[in-house]
Protein backbone atom coordinates (compact mmCIF):
# COMPACT_ATOMS: atom_id res chain seq x y z
CA UNK A 1 0.00 0.00 0.00
CA UNK A 2 0.97 3.73 -0.33
CA UNK A 3 3.03 5.35 1.98
CA UNK A 4 1.83 8.90 1.75
CA UNK A 5 -1.82 9.16 0.59
CA UNK A 6 -3.11 12.35 -0.10
CA UNK A 7 -6.95 13.85 1.05
CA UNK A 8 -8.00 15.17 -0.99
CA UNK A 9 -7.62 14.06 -4.39
CA UNK A 10 -9.27 16.51 -6.33
CA UNK A 11 -9.71 20.38 -4.63
CA UNK A 12 -11.35 22.91 -7.25
CA UNK A 13 -11.69 26.37 -5.31
CA UNK A 14 -11.60 30.11 -6.93
CA UNK A 15 -8.32 32.04 -7.37
CA UNK A 16 -7.35 34.21 -4.32
CA UNK A 17 -8.45 31.82 -2.36
CA UNK A 18 -6.35 29.35 0.07
CA UNK A 19 -5.92 25.52 -0.74
CA UNK A 20 -5.14 23.21 1.93
CA UNK A 21 -3.45 19.48 0.95
CA UNK A 22 -3.03 17.17 3.32
CA UNK A 23 -0.61 13.57 3.65
CA UNK A 24 -0.86 10.58 5.56
CA UNK A 25 1.73 8.51 5.87
CA UNK A 26 2.32 5.11 8.10
CA UNK A 27 5.79 4.27 8.89
CA UNK A 28 8.83 7.22 10.72
CA UNK A 29 10.45 9.13 8.41
CA UNK A 30 13.65 11.20 7.69
CA UNK A 31 11.80 13.56 5.72
CA UNK A 32 8.79 14.46 3.48
CA UNK A 33 8.47 16.35 0.06
CA UNK A 34 6.01 17.97 -1.76
CA UNK A 35 6.15 18.06 -5.48
CA UNK A 36 4.12 19.76 -8.09
CA UNK A 37 3.17 18.61 -11.50
CA UNK A 38 1.87 20.62 -14.25
CA UNK A 39 -0.04 18.49 -16.48
CA UNK A 40 2.34 16.62 -18.76
CA UNK A 41 5.51 17.80 -17.08
CA UNK A 42 8.27 15.97 -14.57
CA UNK A 43 7.73 17.04 -10.96
CA UNK A 44 8.92 20.03 -9.56
CA UNK A 45 10.44 19.79 -6.00
CA UNK A 46 8.25 22.49 -3.66
CA UNK A 47 9.94 22.24 -0.28
CA UNK A 48 11.10 19.89 2.29
CA UNK A 49 10.44 19.71 5.79
CA UNK A 50 12.47 17.24 8.34
CA UNK A 51 10.95 15.09 11.52
CA UNK A 52 12.85 17.26 13.94
CA UNK A 53 10.82 20.23 11.82
CA UNK A 54 7.01 21.10 12.55
CA UNK A 55 6.69 23.87 10.13
CA UNK A 56 8.50 25.85 6.98
CA UNK A 57 7.20 28.88 5.01
CA UNK A 58 8.50 29.50 1.04
CA UNK A 59 6.65 32.13 -0.49
CA UNK A 60 3.11 31.52 -0.39
CA UNK A 61 3.86 28.16 1.20
CA UNK A 62 3.65 26.79 4.56
CA UNK A 63 4.08 23.51 5.14
CA UNK A 64 3.33 21.85 8.61
CA UNK A 65 4.44 17.60 9.80
CA UNK A 66 3.15 15.98 12.84
CA UNK A 67 4.88 13.26 13.37
CA UNK A 68 2.81 11.82 16.23
CA UNK A 69 -0.27 11.71 13.54
CA UNK A 70 2.15 11.07 10.88
CA UNK A 71 0.48 13.45 8.51
CA UNK A 72 1.05 16.83 7.06
CA UNK A 73 -0.45 19.77 5.06
CA UNK A 74 0.67 21.95 2.67
CA UNK A 75 -1.23 25.14 2.32
CA UNK A 76 -1.08 27.85 -0.31
CA UNK A 77 -2.12 30.82 0.31
CA UNK A 78 -3.41 33.16 -2.02
CA UNK A 79 -3.70 30.62 -5.30
CA UNK A 80 -3.28 31.63 -8.74
CA UNK A 81 -4.93 30.03 -12.05
CA UNK A 82 -1.00 29.07 -12.56
CA UNK A 83 -1.21 27.18 -9.16
CA UNK A 84 -3.42 24.97 -10.58
CA UNK A 85 -1.59 21.18 -10.89
CA UNK A 86 -0.95 17.98 -8.87
CA UNK A 87 0.46 18.29 -6.00
CA UNK A 88 2.38 14.94 -4.22
CA UNK A 89 3.68 14.17 -0.87
CA UNK A 90 6.81 12.08 -0.97
CA UNK A 91 8.20 10.89 2.21
CA UNK A 92 12.29 9.69 2.84
CA UNK A 93 12.41 6.52 5.33
CA UNK A 94 14.75 6.32 7.49
CA UNK A 95 16.01 3.86 6.37
CA UNK A 96 17.16 4.47 3.08
CA UNK A 97 16.12 8.03 3.28
CA UNK A 98 17.37 8.78 -0.10
CA UNK A 99 14.42 6.67 -1.61
CA UNK A 100 11.26 8.74 -1.62
CA UNK A 101 7.80 7.05 -1.82
CA UNK A 102 5.15 9.14 -3.42
CA UNK A 103 1.55 9.43 -2.87
CA UNK A 104 -1.14 9.22 -5.56
CA UNK A 105 -1.64 13.19 -5.35
CA UNK A 106 -4.08 16.20 -5.29
CA UNK A 107 -5.46 17.56 -8.59
CA UNK A 108 -5.90 21.09 -7.71
CA UNK A 109 -7.83 23.30 -9.89
CA UNK A 110 -7.94 27.16 -9.61
CA UNK A 111 -10.60 28.83 -11.30
CA UNK A 112 -10.17 31.99 -12.16
CA UNK B 1 22.19 24.18 -15.34
CA UNK B 2 20.38 22.22 -18.78
CA UNK B 3 18.69 19.95 -15.73
CA UNK B 4 17.57 16.48 -15.87
CA UNK B 5 17.60 15.87 -19.51
CA UNK B 6 15.97 12.41 -20.70
CA UNK B 7 15.77 11.56 -24.87
CA UNK B 8 13.13 10.64 -26.29
CA UNK B 9 10.48 12.53 -24.86
CA UNK B 10 8.27 10.15 -26.87
CA UNK B 11 8.44 6.91 -28.25
CA UNK B 12 5.70 4.61 -29.71
CA UNK B 13 6.68 0.97 -30.51
CA UNK B 14 5.11 -2.68 -31.26
CA UNK B 15 5.22 -5.01 -28.81
CA UNK B 16 8.36 -7.22 -28.36
CA UNK B 17 10.39 -4.59 -29.27
CA UNK B 18 13.30 -3.66 -27.68
CA UNK B 19 12.59 0.04 -25.81
CA UNK B 20 15.52 2.42 -24.97
CA UNK B 21 15.43 5.37 -22.71
CA UNK B 22 18.24 7.38 -21.75
CA UNK B 23 19.16 10.17 -18.92
CA UNK B 24 21.68 12.64 -18.10
CA UNK B 25 21.46 13.50 -14.40
CA UNK B 26 22.45 16.94 -13.34
CA UNK B 27 26.33 17.26 -13.00
CA UNK B 28 27.47 16.67 -9.77
CA UNK B 29 24.43 14.44 -8.33
CA UNK B 30 25.50 11.44 -7.03
CA UNK B 31 22.27 9.96 -6.90
CA UNK B 32 20.28 8.97 -10.14
CA UNK B 33 16.60 7.53 -10.19
CA UNK B 34 14.02 5.65 -12.41
CA UNK B 35 10.22 6.06 -12.27
CA UNK B 36 7.04 4.75 -13.83
CA UNK B 37 4.18 6.88 -13.43
CA UNK B 38 0.57 5.55 -14.73
CA UNK B 39 -2.51 6.49 -13.78
CA UNK B 40 -3.53 3.33 -12.27
CA UNK B 41 -0.47 2.86 -9.81
CA UNK B 42 0.89 6.43 -9.65
CA UNK B 43 4.36 6.89 -9.36
CA UNK B 44 6.40 4.08 -8.91
CA UNK B 45 10.14 3.96 -8.32
CA UNK B 46 11.82 1.08 -10.57
CA UNK B 47 15.31 1.47 -9.38
CA UNK B 48 17.91 3.99 -7.67
CA UNK B 49 21.71 4.63 -8.75
CA UNK B 50 24.42 5.91 -6.09
CA UNK B 51 27.84 7.19 -7.53
CA UNK B 52 26.68 4.74 -10.64
CA UNK B 53 26.37 2.17 -8.41
CA UNK B 54 22.39 0.17 -8.38
CA UNK B 55 21.75 0.30 -4.58
CA UNK B 56 17.85 -0.86 -4.86
CA UNK B 57 15.83 -2.43 -8.08
CA UNK B 58 12.92 -3.77 -6.15
CA UNK B 59 10.67 -1.92 -7.95
CA UNK B 60 11.67 -3.58 -11.64
CA UNK B 61 8.89 -4.98 -12.45
CA UNK B 62 10.31 -7.74 -14.15
CA UNK B 63 13.23 -9.12 -15.85
CA UNK B 64 11.96 -7.79 -19.21
CA UNK B 65 13.67 -4.31 -17.44
CA UNK B 66 17.19 -3.74 -16.75
CA UNK B 67 18.93 -0.46 -16.44
CA UNK B 68 22.47 0.70 -16.09
CA UNK B 69 24.63 3.72 -15.37
CA UNK B 70 28.31 3.30 -17.46
CA UNK B 71 29.46 7.34 -16.10
CA UNK B 72 28.02 9.50 -14.10
CA UNK B 73 26.41 11.46 -16.79
CA UNK B 74 24.16 9.10 -18.21
CA UNK B 75 22.13 6.07 -17.06
CA UNK B 76 19.24 3.84 -19.72
CA UNK B 77 16.71 1.92 -18.90
CA UNK B 78 16.09 -0.83 -20.97
CA UNK B 79 12.79 -3.13 -21.76
CA UNK B 80 13.16 -5.93 -23.60
CA UNK B 81 10.47 -7.26 -25.33
CA UNK B 82 8.41 -4.67 -24.50
CA UNK B 83 4.64 -5.37 -23.95
CA UNK B 84 1.07 -3.05 -24.11
CA UNK B 85 1.45 -2.95 -20.16
CA UNK B 86 4.56 -1.28 -20.58
CA UNK B 87 3.05 1.67 -21.80
CA UNK B 88 3.53 4.85 -19.41
CA UNK B 89 5.71 8.07 -18.63
CA UNK B 90 9.01 7.14 -17.34
CA UNK B 91 10.71 9.83 -15.57
CA UNK B 92 14.32 10.16 -14.37
CA UNK B 93 15.52 12.05 -11.40
CA UNK B 94 18.61 13.13 -9.71
CA UNK B 95 19.45 14.62 -6.12
CA UNK B 96 23.05 15.20 -4.33
CA UNK B 97 23.19 13.90 -1.04
CA UNK B 98 20.68 11.82 1.30
CA UNK B 99 17.73 12.84 2.04
CA UNK B 100 17.35 15.44 -0.62
CA UNK B 101 14.76 16.90 -2.76
CA UNK B 102 15.30 15.21 -6.24
CA UNK B 103 15.46 17.02 -9.79
CA UNK B 104 13.25 15.60 -12.61
CA UNK B 105 13.15 15.01 -16.30
CA UNK B 106 10.19 16.33 -18.61
CA UNK B 107 9.67 12.37 -19.02
CA UNK B 108 9.76 9.62 -21.76
CA UNK B 109 5.78 9.29 -22.85
CA UNK B 110 5.94 5.23 -24.14
CA UNK B 111 3.53 3.57 -25.82
CA UNK B 112 3.53 0.21 -26.92
CA UNK B 113 1.28 -1.12 -29.49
Amino acid sequence: SQQGEEDPQALSIQEGENATMNCSYKTSINNLQWYRQNSGRGLVHLILIRSNEREKHSGRLRVTLDTSKKSSSLLITASRAADTASYFCATGLIQGAQKLVFGQGTRLTINP
Amino acid sequence: DAGVIQSPRHEVTEMGQEVTLRCKPISGHDYLFWYRQTMMRGLELLIYFNNNVPIDDSGMPEDRFSAKMPNASFSTLKIQPSEPRDSAVYFCASSQGTGAEQYFGPGTRLTVT
